[in-house]
């Protein structure tokens, strides 16, 4: 149950875009469309931001949006806003070991 | 309004034990899977245990297996996580989760609580 690859940080201007990275394997990210995403303020729980790799619960901007391609899912946020600086999450289903997380992104918006 | 309330957390020696609680309200309890998800102190995520909607699958990570017991009461609309055998490495903000699903198969985590605080120090 090795978490999934994220890069520690990553930062835009305000109306950029941003994309995250989360690197798993055949067996989590890979194996399966079941890849969601969290948003994480500080000293806030985390909020579901997309599900099954690209699907958007309702409320959630569509600025935000997601894709997968062979072991490594990705979440881009599109026109950047100052609320949207928050600590992200990948996470994965795995099958018998049901969830694994990523190991966070820290999105800094300049 | 769909609200999870945690509930039992504090400070306890290594070696003890602890019992959260996790209050559901505003849906159908029974109908959804629920995870308990932990963050130590300035770290990142760490899925803990889940279990399907009837209670009759759980799942646990390797970190806990052995020493936590997830349940759920789903006449009192309740989840649970007993936890032995702690260890410093427990310390934790302890958050549970509601699945979209019935059954624990990835369909991802929307609805959380505000979470519990669990210390494990001498």
């Amino acid at each position: 149950q090795s978490a999934l690859t994220q890069p520690p940080s990553a930062s835009g201007s305000p109306g950029q875009s941003v994309t995250i990275s989360c690197t798993g394997t055949s067996s989590d990210v890979g194996g399966y469309n079941y890849v969601s995403w969290y948003q994480q303020h500080p000293g806030k729980a985390p909020k579901l931001m997309i599900y099954e790799v690209s699907k958007r619960p309702s409320g959630v901007p569509d600025r935000f949006s997601g894709s997968k391609s062979g072991n490594t899912a990705s979440l881009t946020v599109s026109g950047l806003q100052a609320e949207d600086e928050a600590d992200y999450y990948c996470s994965s289903y795995a099958g018998s070991t049901s969830y694994v997380f990523g190991t966070g992104t820290k999105v800094t918006v300049l | 309004e769909v609200q999870l309330l945690e509930s039992g957390g504090g400070l306890v020696q290594p070696g003890g034990s602890l019992r959260l609680s996790c209050a559901a309200s505003g849906f159908t309890f029974s109908s959804y899977a629920m995870s308990w998800v932990r963050q130590a102190p300035g770290k990142g995520l760490e899925w803990v245990s889940a279990i399907s909607g009837s209670g009759g699958s759980t799942y646990y990570a390797d970190s806990v297996k052995g020493r936590f017991t997830i349940s759920r009461d789903n006449s009192k609309n309740t989840l649970y996580l007993q936890m032995n055998s702690l260890r410093a490495e427990d310390t934790a903000v302890y958050y549970c989760a509601k699945d979209r699903g019935n059954m624990v198969r990835g369909h991802g985590m929307d609805v959380w609580g505000q979470g519990t605080t669990v210390t494990v120090s001498s």
